[in-house]
């Protein structure tokens, strides 16, 4: 099992129409959830991170974590074409031997959700 | 505010060589981390320098190296070049206190391109 899974896509959604992108992580005792956006050809860019349960909203794009599913969702309202990119979901994990916490962590990614927004 | 540099942005190798690349994080920050991205494995974690010193390893043989100088500038090598090698090397900064966990808000660079033949 990844540690951090998403489904690659690609993703194609209408203009103006709701994009959901999900992740999944295998740690229980992960902390912090990040997701990233990467347009084509360029390096990743920090869009939103969550530490709570519940919803967390920033303008259009709302972050959702349910910790006892061990799931991480991103929306996007109203999506525009200039939403086209990678979404990259992030997991801040324990670093383990075995299942030993080894008292630091890392920052694991996961493979990333092609999304397209039509107009 | 100046962002995070790598260099050099494109390189060309061949099989056996080895080769060094640079990451100049933004002004303050003192966490580094390197990343590999490639199109079948994501992004994956390589290491992470802070002060100086390795705090975290990712899952790569020992023919990927690093170090950062006091300066916070890091550096990586790869020696013994393989084919498999050829990915997009990403540099991140981070502003970290002490021994506090990763919070995870990374700024990356323009990231190395290097091809290996």
């Amino acid at each position: 099992q990844k540690e951090v899974e998403q489904n690659s896509g690609p993703l194609s959604v209408p203009e103006g129409a709701i994009a959901s992108l999900n992740c999944t992580y295998s740690d229980r005792g992960s902390q912090s959830f990040f997701w990233y956006r990467q347009y084509s050809g360029k390096s990743p860019e920090l869009i939103m991170f969550i530490y709570s349960n519940g919803d967390k909203e920033d303008g259009r794009f709302t972050a959702q974590l349910n910790k006892a599913s061990q799931y991480v969702s991103l929306l996007i309202r109203d999506s525009q074409p200039s939403d086209s990119a990678t979404y990259l979901c992030a997991v801040n994990m324990p670093i383990r031997a075995g299942s030993r916490y080894q008292g630091a962590q890392k920052l694991v990614f996961g493979q990333g959700t092609r999304l397209t927004i039509n107009p | 505010k100046a962002g995070v540099t790598q260099t050099p942005r494109y390189l060309i190798k061949t099989r056996g060589q080895q080769v060094t690349l640079s990451c100049s994080p933004i002004s303050g920050h003192r966490s580094v981390s390197w990343y590999q991205q490639t199109p079948g494995q994501g992004l994956q974690f390589l290491f992470e320098y802070f002060s100086e010193t390795q705090r975290n390893k990712g899952n790569f043989p020992g023919r990927f190296s690093g170090r950062q100088f006091s300066n916070s500038r890091s550096e990586m090598n790869v020696s013994t070049l393989e084919l498999g090698d050829s990915a997009l090397y990403l540099c991140a900064s981070s502003l970290l206190e002490g021994d506090r966990f990763h919070t995870g808000e990374l700024f990356f660079g323009e990231g190395s391109r290097l091809t290996v033949l």
